[in-house]
This record gives C-alpha cells, structure tokens and sequence, in this order.
C-alpha cells in the first residue's frame, strides 16, 4: 500500500483537459517537492515534473504540476492518444528518514 | 546525453544474493546522486536506495537490513547487492541518476527469483 494515494485508472478524450490527482500527509507532500513521472508501455519511466511545477527540457508544455497542502496535481490539456501511460507521483517522507515514496500510479486509457 | 545501462543475472535462487550493475555513459558518475528503483511485474515503483559519488548512502528502511549499494568512479560504475532474496524481490530493477528525484533512467532489468 503506497503513502501517495492515486486513482488506479482513468480515462478521457482526445483534446480533453485532464487531471491526476496525489494525495499525501504532512510528513511528505505537505513539505517535501512533488515530482510525476510518465512510464510508457514496457519503458522505463520518464520524468515528467519535478520541484512541483517545473518542466524538463523535451517535455511538452500540455503537462504541468501544481500542489495544495498535501496534495497534488498533473494537468494534461488537450489529451492525445500518446499520452496512455502509467503517471506516478513521487516525494520524500520525513517521517521515513527521507525516504523516496512513490504514488500507486494512475493508468491513462485515452479513448 | 547521460546514459545507463543495468547488469547482472536474469535469475535468483531464493536465499541467495542479488546481484547488479549500473554502468553510465556519457557522463562522469562524479558530482552527484545515484540510485536503484524496482517494479514488481504489473505493479509500481520502489525506491530501493542512492548513493553519492563520494560513498554516502541512504535506504530504504524496509530494505535497509539486506541491501547494500557501492560505487567505482574509475569505471563509472555503481552497484546494487540484495542477500536473502525471495519470490517477493522479483522485479524490474532500474538505476537512474538523481538522488531525491530521477531525469536519467536506465532500461531496467528483470531478475527473477527462482529455484
């Protein structure tokens, strides 16, 4: 069982505006960064975000990052097919020595 | 453009020692983090443990006890050891570059744990 709650799945449309939802505590996401992270089929995983709202370079500028207290959030405007993935959200936990926790993940089916 | 590359056998006897090595390209292994990720098949990520170049380390507490993780900057190369494996331990292990967060990742590995 993650400390990152994440929806399993969820799915949208083409050009939709979508939205993955990571909800933590205090001990992690209330004061540690979030990061999101796009695992492709059959593919190591990809960093998506991280410091919260920041972009690498090569990332499109449809995903973008927020977070609220002890949550979080991914944005993808306008859905394409090429986003169906596996999305995890990741911080650090003070209340595990800093430890590295993971989301559950959420699957993306875009229909 | 870093690259990494994962190493080591495909297949574990339950008991024994895991062992793995991340090799990167393209890049020096100095001046920062490093560390070990794995996913059970079909499930998702587990940060297992980083290291420094310099030699410190953290990891995971639930891991802590047979986990160890070394690095060689000669070869640029560092190296994960997991003892005392059983069925729960297979998954795809992945290094990456980072410590509290990963821009590099390798391709993963699967090791199997299995008589």
């Amino acid at each position: 069982q993650s400390v990152l709650s994440q929806p399993p799945s969820a799915s949208g449309t083409p050009g939709q505006m979508f939205t993955i939802s990571c909800s933590g505590s205090s001990s992690n996401i209330g004061s540690n960064y979030v990061y999101w992270y796009q695992q492709l089929p059959g593919t190591a995983p990809k960093l998506l975000i991280y410091r919260n709202n920041q972009r690498p370079s090569g990332v499109p500028d449809r995903f973008s990052g927020s977070k609220s207290g002890t949550s979080a959030s991914l944005a993808i405007s306008g859905l394409r097919s090429e986003d169906e993935a596996d999305y995890y959200c990741a911080t650090s936990d003070d209340s595990l020595s800093g430890e590295e926790v993971f989301g559950g993940g959420t699957k993306v089916t875009v229909l | 453009q870093v690259q990494l590359q994962e190493s080591g056998p495909g297949l574990v006897k339950p008991s024994e020692t895991l062992s793995l090595t991340c090799t990167v390209s393209g890049g020096s292994i100095s001046s920062y983090y490093w560390s070990w990720i794995r996913q059970p098949p079909g499930k998702g990520l587990e940060w297992i443990a980083y290291i420094f170049y310099s030699g410190n380390t953290k990891y995971s507490p639930s891991l802590k006890s047979r986990v160890t993780i070394s690095v060689d900057t000669s070869k640029n190369q560092f190296s994960l050891n997991l003892s005392s494996v059983t069925a729960a331990d297979t998954a795809i292990y992945y290094c990456a570059s980072g410590g509290s967060y990963h821009d590099y990742w390798g391709q993963g590995t699967l090791v199997t744990v299995s008589s």
